[in-house]
């Protein structure tokens, strides 16, 4: 089935450090949602963004829904060791609440 | 509330095996979503219901797959014949708009 395009694929970074991860599309979309999985776990969601340009934040998230509508990116400042994990971005396109989901970043955080 | 409870958490089989995936969904919430997740394809959506009526189910994969949802509270994934193949994690997720939200997961691995 339709992914978007998340980049990057993985990431390594040292705590402390921001993150910047983001998801395009070829298709308009609705509401942008981020989530996140950890190991064994289903995802779990973060940031639901409903409105183009729409800026929001979570603690030390921050996601944004493009004014194009086609893309959004997540922001994680000052990470910590359980930022670990995959983050996926999800995409509704009108579809009766079907959600067209990333490929995932994956996150790796050292000490 | 509880969330969205599925069972097993973990189940092991052969090949050619019937293989039942339970979900428990979020009380109220009025869609249902099937998903199966593996390295190589990454989230891929099955099947959805809403009302308890399948509305799409363009994603499973073959005769071999069968979804149902008898009542607002319970829904099952059966696969029959199992094969290596089918192995991976297999989540629920239920919603009310666009919010999804998922269960735990179910790990198959046929043997």
């Amino acid at each position: 089935g339709q992914q978007l395009n998340q980049s990057p694929q993985s990431m390594f970074i040292q705590e402390g450090e921001d993150v910047s991860m983001n998801c395009t599309s070829s298709s308009i979309f609705n509401t942008w949602l981020w989530y996140k999985q950890d190991p064994g776990e289903g995802p779990v969601l973060l940031i639901a963004l409903y409105k183009a340009g729409e800026l929001t934040s979570n603690g030390r998230l921050t996601a944004q829904f493009g004014i194009t509508r086609k893309d959004s990116f997540l922001n994680i400042s000052a990470s910590i060791p359980s930022d670990v994990g995959i983050y996926f971005c999800a995409g509704e396109g009108g579809t009766a609440s079907k959600l067209t989901f990333g490929t995932g970043t994956r996150l790796q955080v050292t000490l | 509330d509880a969330g969205v409870i599925q069972s097993p958490r973990h189940e092991v089989t052969e090949m050619g095996q019937e293989v039942t995936l339970r979900c428990k969904p979020i009380s109220g919430h009025d869609y249902l979503f099937w998903y199966r997740q593996t390295m190589m394809r990454g989230l891929e959506l099955l099947i959805y219901f809403n009302n308890n009526v399948p509305i799409d189910d363009s994603g499973m994969p073959e005769d071999r797959f069968s979804a149902k949802m008898p009542n607002a509270s319970f829904s099952t994934l059966k696969i029959q014949p199992s094969e290596p193949r089918d192995s991976a994690v297999y989540f629920c997720a239920s919603s009310l708009s666009y919010t999804q939200y998922f269960g735990p997961g179910t790990r198959l691995t046929v043997l």
